[in-house]
């Protein structure tokens, strides 16, 4: 299964914008790479997904790169609400494998 | 609501008691994932359904965990002779199709004392 590497934490200046990491060196070609959020005591929400072209949506953009093996997560205006663990995956024959995510704390 | 509903939503339980946690996804969802999360990690697999077939449980800790998806829609979750190593919140998730974004309740929290 390929696994994904992110930093344990990251700060962010509330109105600037996030950006988050994750590296994912052995994904496979059709493998998508998926990003959640987890606020404490809620299940994970989905955020965005991507196969190789960069997305956007209403929440977030996805910048894959162009071998596959990173990619950045962006919420372009970070708000207080934003705060809470950010899950990178990539999903394999529907088996997800989850790391410990990113605590992004958004200040003030 | 139309989302994944979990219950209870907490469960205390003894040492060596059996316990259910049930999950009901979203009507019509074909794929149904359990995972496990303890405390300050992220959820950790543990099976998945296609409908009634349990495609993979290769994240089952022990044989004391069973899962369960009778008619393809309500899925039960059941640890035999619980440890306290069992204590963590545990996630039911389900998709249209299974690589399609997953849709998560908000957890049982079980508490093994």
């Amino acid at each position: 299964d390929a696994k994904t590497t992110q930093p344990t934490s990251m700060d962010c200046a509330e109105g600037r914008a996030a950006n988050l990491p994750c590296n994912h060196s052995t994904i496979s070609g059709n493998e998508y790479v998926y990003w959640y959020r987890q606020i404490h005591s809620q299940g994970p929400q989905y955020i965005i997904h991507g196969l190789k072209n960069n997305e956007t949506n209403e929440m977030a953009s996805l910048i894959i790169t162009e071998d596959r093996k990173s990619s950045t997560l962006i919420l372009p205006h970070a708000t207080l609400r934003d705060t809470a663990v950010y899950y990178c995956i990539v999903i394999s024959a529907g088996k997800s494998t989850f790391g410990d995510g990113t605590t992004l704390t958004v200040k003030p | 609501g139309a989302g994944v509903s979990q219950s209870p939503r907490y469960k205390v339980a003894k040492r060596g008691q059996d316990v259910a946690l049930r999950c009901d996804p979203i009507s019509g969802h074909v794929s149904l994932f359990w995972y496990q999360q303890a405390l300050g990690q992220g959820p950790e697999f543990l099976t998945y359904f296609q409908n009634e077939a349990q495609l993979d449980k290769s994240g089952l800790p022990s044989d004391r965990f069973f899962a369960e998806r009778p008619e393809g829609s309500v899925s039960t979750l059941k640890i035999q002779r619980t440890q306290q190593e069992d204590s963590a919140v545990y996630l039911c998730a389900s998709t249209e199709v299974s690589n399609q974004p997953q849709h998560f309740g908000d957890g049982t929290r079980l508490s093994i004392l």
